[in-house]
């Protein structure tokens, strides 16, 4: 692995289903981030982690939670998918969560219907 | 609340210079950064500023100014894989990322 690697590359899934978004990095940064990307639209930040067993809430938070056990693993879980949770999610790290560049993995298209 | 806005499109010949605009109120300032995003791929960073002025790397520069809540990239001798959409985010008194939605950039020949 080099960098930050995201799984699956693409999804589709039924409303209301449970998913979980993989996101592994091993720069052994302290900070992860998981971003939704739509069109017309900047990114957002849903929740983030400043270091392992920390986390926090972004601009859009609901319906998504995050786990943060170890440094390299980042996980984002959607419980009940809905479909406007049909976006490209993006994970991204950096070396730590205030003055450093964040790297961006290479996203997940996830489809709810 | 806070806003980064940068035009929705722009569109430049081949080997010419193009500056794409960014302006940008925020609860805060803790520096700027420009990534650059080919389509269907994810962001990559291009340039960070925190100090007034310009800052140049290779055929890339950035400019801002904190007082008008301005910044500025401008590529030159532009090329085809130079196509790509242009994201401007500022890092606010939380130090979170407010990203604007992007400028795409096409180059024709």
């Amino acid at each position: 692995i080099a960098g930050i690697t995201q799984a699956p590359t693409s999804q589709i899934l039924a409303a209301g289903r449970r998913m979980t978004l993989r996101c592994t990095q091993d720069m052994r940064h302290n900070a992860m981030y998981w971003y939704r990307q739509d069109l017309g639209l900047g990114l957002r930040l849903i929740h983030y982690s400043n270091t392992a067993g920390t986390t926090g809430k972004g601009e859009v938070p609901d319906g998504y939670s995050v786990s943060r056990a170890n440094t390299d693993d980042f996980p984002l879980t959607l419980a009940s998918a809905v479909p406007s949770q049909t976006s490209v999610y993006f994970c991204a790290s950096s070396l730590d969560g205030s003055t450093d560049t964040q790297y961006f993995g290479p996203g997940t298209r996830l489809t709810v219907l | 609340g806070q806003n980064i806005d940068q035009p929705t499109e722009m569109t430049a010949t081949e080997g010419a210079i193009v500056q794409i605009n960014c302006t940008y109120q925020t609860s805060g300032f803790n520096g700027l950064f420009w990534y650059q995003q080919h389509a269907g791929e994810a962001p990559t960073f291009l340039s960070y500023n925190v100090l007034d002025g310009l800052e140049e790397k290779g055929r890339f520069s950035s400019f801002l100014s904190r007082s008008k809540g301005y910044s500025y990239l401008l590529l030159k001798e532009l090329q085809m894989k130079d196509s790509a959409s242009y994201l401007c985010a500022v890092r606010d008194s939380n130090y979170q990322l407010i990203w604007g939605a992007g400028t795409k950039l096409i180059i024709k020949p």
